[in-house]
């Protein structure tokens, strides 16, 4: 067990729709960074937050949006969804500030778009 | 652009038989290669970082090494609870103010018992 925790674990959801995934990370980490894994993609960084800032973006959509709480949990939200959105995403945290900081992954959201 | 190669996509072993994996990197600035282990629908599970070059780290049957160019993940008599896709990452000084990980695609070992 990492100490970071995802909710929910599956999400079936349609076209169109909008849903927001759940991460809390590791008592004491102020980083949280979010991933997208697909089958022929791999993992993908999606964006990170420090501190309840946002502090880089990656192979994000505009569709997508994400914030991180003073309490430091952070929410994915994800609209307009289409089939290719279909992947597991995965939240990781880290202490936080350096780059040789290791990052510690959650059990991952697996969203299902039909 | 930062880029991580691992090879080979798949292994296929016999319990006991010895082996390694190769993660092949690109990166300005390396400040750190982590290694981290995913077993189906599950999240990585962190395994080793490795900063410089020469440096080994090792942990039961695994052991991780560096050099300015890649990074090998030997596997020591393993067992089939070892099957699983191992994942190599790095993170360089080219990502500004970002702590983001570039991953490779991973190696997806078996072990036959």
């Amino acid at each position: 067990d990492s100490g970071v925790t995802q909710t929910p674990k599956h999400l079936i959801t349609a076209t169109g729709q909008r849903v927001t995934l759940r991460c809390s990370p590791r008592s004491g980490d102020l980083s949280v960074y979010w991933y997208q894994q697909s089958l022929d993609q791999g993992l993908q960084f999606l964006i990170q937050y420090y501190n309840g800032e946002e502090r880089a973006k990656g192979n994000i959509l505009e569709r997508f949006s994400a914030q991180q709480f003073p309490d430091l949990h952070s929410e994915l939200n994800l609209s307009s969804l289409e089939l290719g959105d279909s992947a597991l995403y995965f939240c990781a945290s880290s202490v936080g500030g350096s780059k040789t900081d290791t990052q510690y992954f959650g059990p991952g959201t697996r969203l299902t778009v039909l | 652009e930062d880029q991580v190669t691992q090879s080979p996509e798949a292994l296929r072993l016999q319990e006991g038989e010895s082996s390694s994996l190769n993660c092949s990197y690109t990166v300005s600035g390396l400040r750190g290669l982590f290694w981290y282990r995913q077993d189906p629908g599950k999240g990585p599970e962190f395994l080793f970082t490795l900063y410089s070059a020469g440096e080994e780290k090792e942990k039961e049957r695994l052991k991780a090494t560096l050099t300015k160019k890649e990074s090998f993940l030997h596997i020591t008599a393993p067992k089939p609870e070892d099957s699983a896709t191992y994942l190599c990452a790095v993170q360089g000084l080219t990502q500004g103010g970002s702590e983001k990980l570039v991953f490779g695609k991973g190696t997806k070992l078996t072990v036959n018992p």
